[in-house]
């Protein structure tokens, strides 16, 4: 399983736009890479998953290089609703995932 | 949709008795189920993998006679914490995993609401 890092913590005011990067230089082929947000005492949410270039749905975009050793979650015009911790993970096309230490995004009115 | 329940959604039990949670996948089926534990500010550990049908899979360390896996059909797994202490008050979560649309094969988690064990 290739293994991820990325900030502990990042603080943004409110209507900025966030971006999060995430390293995993050990990627193997068949490898999706998925974002999740988390509130205290909450479940993980899927927020969004990609392979190559660049994902957009209702929420976040995702961008991922060529080399795919990274990728950037970014959230636009956060709220302070958005304060939470975001996780990035790889994994293979079918198993487990291990979760790292995430991000601690705190926005400020 | 892929939604995810937990039962209870928190549990108060005694030091010595045992509490079983249920997870369910509500609108797709699922082969396999995992079961985590989060401490308060870490993040989520994997405790096993729950095959439907099968034996689950548990990680290094964690008892597998004390966190009992019943994965017995493809919409339900259980997890049943014997002999409980109060050591083994957490977060605990479970995750279903459904077939993704796009290439190459892969899968998506769909993570349940979790469940708070206290145990006193």
């Amino acid at each position: 399983l290739a293994k991820t890092t990325q900030p502990i913590s990042m603080d943004s005011y409110e209507g900025q736009e966030v971006n999060i990067t995430c390293s995993h230089n050990n990627i193997a082929t068949n490898d999706y890479i998925t974002w999740y947000q988390q509130f205290p005492s909450q479940g993980p949410r899927f927020i969004i998953q990609g392979y190559k270039t660049k994902v957009t749905n209702e929420v976040a975009s995702l961008f991922i290089p060529a080399d795919r050793k990274s990728s950037t979650l970014s959230l636009p015009r956060v709220s302070l609703s958005d304060t939470a911790v975001y996780y990035c993970l790889v994994g293979p096309g079918r198993g487990k995932l291990i979760f790292g230490q995430g991000t601690e995004l705190s926005v400020k009115p | 949709g892929a939604v995810v329940s937990q039962h209870p959604s928190w549990v108060i039990c005694k030091s010595g008795t045992s509490v079983k949670i249920e997870c369910r996948s509500l609108d797709f089926q699922a082969t396999t189920m995992f079961w985590y534990r989060q401490f308060p500010k870490q993040s989520l550990m994997l405790m096993a993998t729950s095959n439907e049908g099968s034996k689950a899979t548990y990680e290094q360390g964690v008892e597998k006679d004390k966190f009992l896996i019943n994965h017995a059909s493809l919409t339900l797994s259980t997890l049943t914490v014997t002999s409980a202490h109060p050591e083994d008050s957490s977060f605990y979560i479970c995750s279903a995993q459904k077939p993704g649309l796009a290439q190459p094969l892969h899968y998506e988690q769909y993570f349940g609401p979790g469940t708070r064990l206290t145990v006193t």
